[in-house]
């Protein structure tokens, strides 16, 4: 069966820091992958998507930047965060090919002060 | 730019009630559409899935429907329980030059059942 984790599951950060959130997904080779930002009470907001290693789709430009090292790894980045940047980050997966349902992991709470 | 709009933004109701939640887009050119759950500080649950070629989905108390022309889709919830109490999301997959479909949101309903 197919597992997705994010870590860390919540985070305290100062603005002006760096940030690095990671997401993999176990059970499934060559997953298409996104990363969503849910600010409070909002809805969910598209930030990354990536078909495959090193492709990278942006959807929104801001202080963020999305890498995929490797098939099931997918990593959030900002070199200095801002207050704006404080939510629930989610990451997602969906088999390639085919649009059928997205599977998402436990998210990562993020407070910038 | 594809929008997705939810009504009502929030609802309280007693338990037992039939109740519908609605969601609205304005670009008919979708591949599909979700209805997803998401418990407080949770990631999201897949409820039903429709493709852009069918006009419903029915899962146990839950039947979804999608008038695609219209650019509306309804969540129907039978017999509703204190444990249906949750926001609802529903979501609009939408196809990519990159070769991928990309999903977008609704900003949810938040649904508390009251026992």
């Amino acid at each position: 069966s197919q597992t997705i984790h994010q870590w860390p599951a919540t985070l305290v950060q100062p603005v002006g820091s760096p940030l690095s959130l990671e997401c993999t997904v176990e059970g499934t080779s060559n997953p298409n992958l996104y990363w969503y930002r849910q600010a409070a009470g909002r809805g969910l907001q598209l930030l990354f998507y990536s078909v495959g290693i090193g492709q990278i789709s942006s959807e929104v430009p801001q202080n963020l930047s999305a890498s995929r090292p490797q098939d099931r790894q997918f990593i959030l980045s900002s070199k200095k965060l801002l207050l704006s940047d404080s939510g629930f980050y989610l990451c997602a997966w969906r088999y390639s090919g085919g649009a059928d349902t997205q599977y998402f992991g436990p998210g990562t709470r993020l407070t910038v002060l | 730019k594809q929008e997705v709009t939810q009504i009502p933004a929030a609802l309280s109701v007693p338990e037992g009630e039939n109740l519908v939640l609605n969601c609205s887009f304005t670009d008919s050119a979708i591949y599909n559409l979700q209805w997803f759950r998401q418990d407080p500080g949770k990631g999201l649950t897949s409820l039903l899935l429709i493709q852009s070629s069918q006009r419903e989905q029915t899962s146990g108390r839950l039947n979804a429907s999608l008038d695609k022309s219209s650019g509306r889709s309804t969540l129907y919830i039978a017999a509703s329980q204190p444990g249906d109490s949750a926001t609802y999301l529903c979501a609009v997959s939408l196809f990519t030059t990159s070769g991928t479909y990309k999903y977008i949101f609704g900003t949810g309903t938040r649904l508390k059942v009251l026992a």
